[in-house]
């Protein structure tokens, strides 16, 4: 079981706006940042969104992140069939000195 | 532009060490900034950080729980590059390990990713 929660699955159609939570503790989301990763079969995972809401260079603003307390989101919009993967996201905890990931999201574009 | 480059053996025996070595290229592994990272994916165990090395005016190590009396990270500064050893290997090892880097509080650059399967 991972130490952070995220919805098994999520679904859009082309052009749509979907979101992912990422539900942690004090001791990971509450006292650091968040991270987003992309990750297709067969390949690394990408960096998408860092500090919570910095994207890298070469990431579309159609990804966004936020955080508040002990919980963070992704946002897509704009979704494309490219946009199909697997979403984890990650954060340093505390308490564990470690850095713990979500489950992961199976995102359908539909 | 950083690159990491991933070897080493796709099969481990159930009971041996697994052993995989990350090289570095755009960047040291003795950089005071950034951290050295692996960590591996299981449909099991989805994403699981195992641990990293990095110098700050020493070597410092920083282990997952789940593996910390079977793990050892070190760097290597003549090669340029780092390495895992996992120790006393299981069924439940097997799964995709990555090396990562760790800068300013993330992890943004990644190796191709090993498939290691424990089997005999």
């Amino acid at each position: 079981q991972s130490v952070l929660t995220q919805p098994p699955s999520a679904s859009g159609t082309p052009g749509q706006r979907v979101t992912i939570s990422c539900s942690g503790s004090t001791s990971s989301i509450g006292r650091n940042t968040v991270d987003w990763f992309q990750h297709l079969p067969g390949t690394a995972p990408k960096l998408l969104i860092y500090n919570n809401i910095q994207r890298p260079s070469g990431v579309p603003d159609r990804f966004s992140g936020s955080k508040s307390g002990t919980s963070a989101s992704l946002a897509i919009s704009g979704l494309q069939s490219e946009d199909e993967a697997d979403y984890y996201c990650a954060a340093w905890d505390d308490s564990l000195k470690g850095w713990v990931f979500g489950g992961g999201t199976k995102l359908t574009v539909l | 532009q950083v690159q990491l480059q991933q070897s080493g053996p796709g099969l481990v025996k159930p009971s041996q060490t697994l052993s995989l070595t990350c090289a570095i290229s755009g960047d040291t592994v003795s950089s005071n900034s950034a951290a050295w990272n692996w960590i591996r994916q299981s449909p099991s165990r989805g994403l699981e950080w195992l641990g990293r090395t990095y110098y700050r005016s020493k070597w410092y190590n920083d282990y997952a729980v789940s593996v910390k009396s079977r793990i050892t990270i070190n760097p290597d500064t003549s090669a340029n590059q780092f390495s895992l050893q996992l120790n006393s290997v299981t069924p439940e090892d097997t799964a995709v390990y990555y090396c990562a880097r760790g800068l300013a509080g993330t992890m943004d650059v990644w190796g191709q990713g090993t498939t290691v399967t424990v089997s005999s």
